[in-house]
């Protein structure tokens, strides 16, 4: 496989659920990133991990939980979430101090009822 | 925050016509990113720029970057249906880490039949 893959591309889940959200890269890239995407709103930076260390949390409601156990796996875990952040989430990786080509998964398409 | 303002919100074109959108900023880009998002999937990039005043191709895309350096525009020639999408500029502002993207409000591309 090549690219970044998001597993899974959708989600159902009650208010009460956990569940998480799983990316893979195989680009051999040093950094990855969570964002939000929202129906008439600019995508929204969530998480970066860099050297599969966290450098931002752009203040980010803790029922979202990033983890990054290698620098090739990045996974958001979910809890207790609200309607409201049904959204397409959508995680990419980049070679940072190179270009700035981020390389995108097609997303997974959350919905909480 | 950094924010990327994109014109226009929406186009409704017909097939064959051409096509032209910009990205304006507060603040001043070091790097101007163009990418297009189809129905269900992720952004992929389609053209980067790296200097003031480039002006770069790719295939029927033609961008570049503006003089001030708060700008960048977009030009699609010849419009086919696979053009349909939404059009985000992004770039790392200057001030910021090379960590992380701002991305632009978004261009919805629709072809009338």
């Amino acid at each position: 496989e090549t690219g970044v893959t998001q597993t899974p591309r959708h989600l159902v889940m009650g208010m009460t659920n956990k569940k998480s959200l799983k990316c893979e890269q195989h680009l051999g890239h040093n950094a990855m990133y969570w964002y939000k995407q929202s129906a008439k709103k600019p995508l929204e930076l969530m998480f970066v991990y860099s050297l599969e260390e966290r450098v931002e949390n752009n203040s980010v409601p803790s029922r979202f939980s990033p983890e990054c156990p290698n620098s090739s796996h990045l996974f958001l875990h979910l809890h207790t979430l609200q309607p409201e952040d049904s959204a397409l989430y959508l995680c990419a990786s980049s070679q940072q101090n190179r270009d700035y080509g981020y390389t995108f998964g097609s997303g997974t398409r959350l919905t909480v009822v | 925050g950094q924010q990327l303002n994109q014109s226009p919100q929406s186009m409704f074109i017909q097939e064959g016509e051409d096509v032209s959108m910009n990205c304006t900023s507060s603040s001043i880009f070091n790097t101007w990113l163009w990418y297009k998002q189809d129905p269900g999937e992720g952004p992929v990039l389609l053209i980067a720029l790296y200097k003031a005043g480039e002006l770069t191709s790719n295939g029927r895309l033609t961008a570049q970057f503006g003089i001030t350096r708060k700008d960048s525009f977009l030009n699609i020639s010849a419009s086919i249906p696979s053009d349909v999408g939404i059009y985000f500029c992004a770039g790392p502002p200057f001030d910021f880490g090379n960590e992380k993207l701002t991305f632009g409000t978004g261009t919805r591309l629709t072809i009338i039949p």
